[in-house]
């Protein structure tokens, strides 16, 4: 199984709603990352969990808010989103990385829309 | 920091021709990812090389360590291959970390 799972495909929420996304991977890799990528441009590095343990957040704002309840998922939650915050959001794995590099597994992402 | 840039930025071809984009980085690397994308799609992992070359069916990448330069190749090209292919290459001080080109749009024309 090589497949990175996410859902919902599709989310539309209002700025007062609380949502969740989630990620899974059964290839028994032990770093999962969460990327936000707009229109037209390269993904946008949120978190990354090597181990379960959050490694990298990168300066996001609070109302994302990630968790890794085990070695295979990965949630994203969300509260109080602003219009700007739409976007697709990709999740990845892959193993950790020491001095080689690993390759990263992505998902098909979920489409989110701020209403 | 290691800097990423790929050429052409847009490229538009005819069903059946050979495709060419370049990437090149600024800072020596472990590996080099190839990524496609398709529109409104995610993000799919073609390649991860360090050294050489790999093909995979109509794609092939190469890789030259000393020139900090990587090409990837579609052989006959079909407009099913239409999509913008990214390079990556891991952060020097931190791997987990991908350095993301801007991307090539290809679009292949019947």
């Amino acid at each position: 199984d090589t497949e990175v799972t996410q859902t919902p495909k599709h989310l539309v929420m209002g700025m007062t709603n609380k949502k969740s996304l989630k990620c899974e991977q059964h290839m028994g890799h032990r770093a999962m990352y969460w990327y936000k990528q707009k229109a037209k441009k390269p993904p946008e590095l949120m978190f990354v969990y090597s181990y379960e343990k959050l490694s990298i957040n990168e300066s996001v704002p609070s109302r994302f808010s990630p968790e890794c309840p085990n070695s295979s998922l990965l949630n994203l939650h969300l509260h109080a989103l602003q219009p700007e915050d739409s976007a697709l959001y990709l999740c990845a794995s892959s193993r950790p990385y020491g001095d080689s590099s690993y390759e990263q597994y992505f998902g098909p992402g979920t489409r989110l829309t701020v209403t | 920091k290691n800097e990423v840039e790929q050429s052409p930025q847009n490229l538009t071809a005819q069903e059946g021709e050979f495709i060419t984009i370049n990437c090149s980085y600024s800072v020596g690397i472990s590996a080099l990812h190839w990524l496609q994308q398709h529109p409104g799609g995610g993000i799919v992992s073609l390649f991860m090389l360090s050294s050489g070359k790999k093909k995979h069916g109509r794609l092939i990448a190469t890789i030259n360590i000393q020139e900090k330069h990587s090409s990837l190749h579609i052989t006959a090209s079909h407009p099913r291959d239409s999509a913008v292919y990214i390079c990556a290459v891991p952060g020097y001080y931190n791997t987990d970390k991908l350095i993301f080109g801007t991307g090539t749009r290809l679009q292949v024309f019947p």
